[in-house]
């Protein structure tokens, strides 16, 4: 079986600075990992992935993340944020060759002027 | 469609009904996924189906909770002898199928049980 803790519920930042979403799994096999993030009033959207390989990915507005094993992590980060990245961004953990996303509780970010 | 259709957005039903809630999912999309969020809480895992078959029911509550997807393509949710426990957000989403295969998911059906 798998966990996800997102350990910060709500990150306030401002414009233009740096952010760090953090997640942290648990799971007796090996795992996919994912972030999703989900706008107002939005079904949920993929961020990116990790599958296999490279242990920095790469996802879509500019975020990325870090899968680090030993210390089972997958922490989401972006440089310089906009007003239009607030929303709620979701952890999610899969068995390898499972279906089943096993999600965080969710961190909401929060973007201020 | 252009994305997964999830119908209704909002319900509301008394405690002790029965409801029905409809997926309509990407064409082509043999997978598809049902969950539940509850408020301030991430989308726990309900059902996943591969074609027309539920391949996965583990995420199942109880035996309240009952899932079809006869022709392999709509879905339906449905939810007898409601309680207020049951109030969240459903979603469902689809997929190719396949382990690398991005879910994309729909809005949700909001359910409310007063």
């Amino acid at each position: 079986a798998q966990s996800v803790t997102q350990l910060d519920s709500q990150v306030p930042v401002f414009e233009e600075a740096p952010v760090e979403l953090r997640c942290n799994y648990s799971s007796s096999v090996s795992v996919y990992l994912f972030w999703y993030v989900q706008y107002p009033n939005q079904g949920l959207q993929l961020l990116l992935k990790y599958l296999s390989g490279s242990t920095l990915v790469k996802g879509i507005n500019g975020f990325e993340a870090e899968f680090n094993k030993s210390q089972t992590s997958f922490h989401l980060r972006k440089p310089s944020v906009h007003i239009s990245d607030t929303a709620e961004y979701f952890c999610a953990v899969s068995g390898k060759g499972a279906q089943k996303l096993v999600f965080g509780q969710g961190t909401r970010l929060t973007i201020n002027p | 469609g252009a994305g997964v259709s999830q119908t209704p957005s909002n319900k509301v039903t008394e405690k002790g009904k029965y409801v029905e809630l409809r997926c309509d999912p990407i064409s082509g999309h043999t997978a598809l996924y049902w969950y539940r969020q509850s408020l301030g809480q991430g989308p726990e895992f309900l059902i996943y189906f591969q074609g027309t078959g539920a391949a996965d029911d583990s995420g199942l509550p109880n035996d309240r909770f009952f899932a079809v997807r006869p022709e392999g393509s709509v879905s339906t949710l449905k939810i007898q002898r409601t309680e207020r426990g049951d109030s969240a957000v459903y979603l469902c989403a689809s997929s190719l199928g396949g382990v690398n295969t991005e879910a994309f998911f729909g809005q949700g059906t909001r359910l409310t049980v007063v």
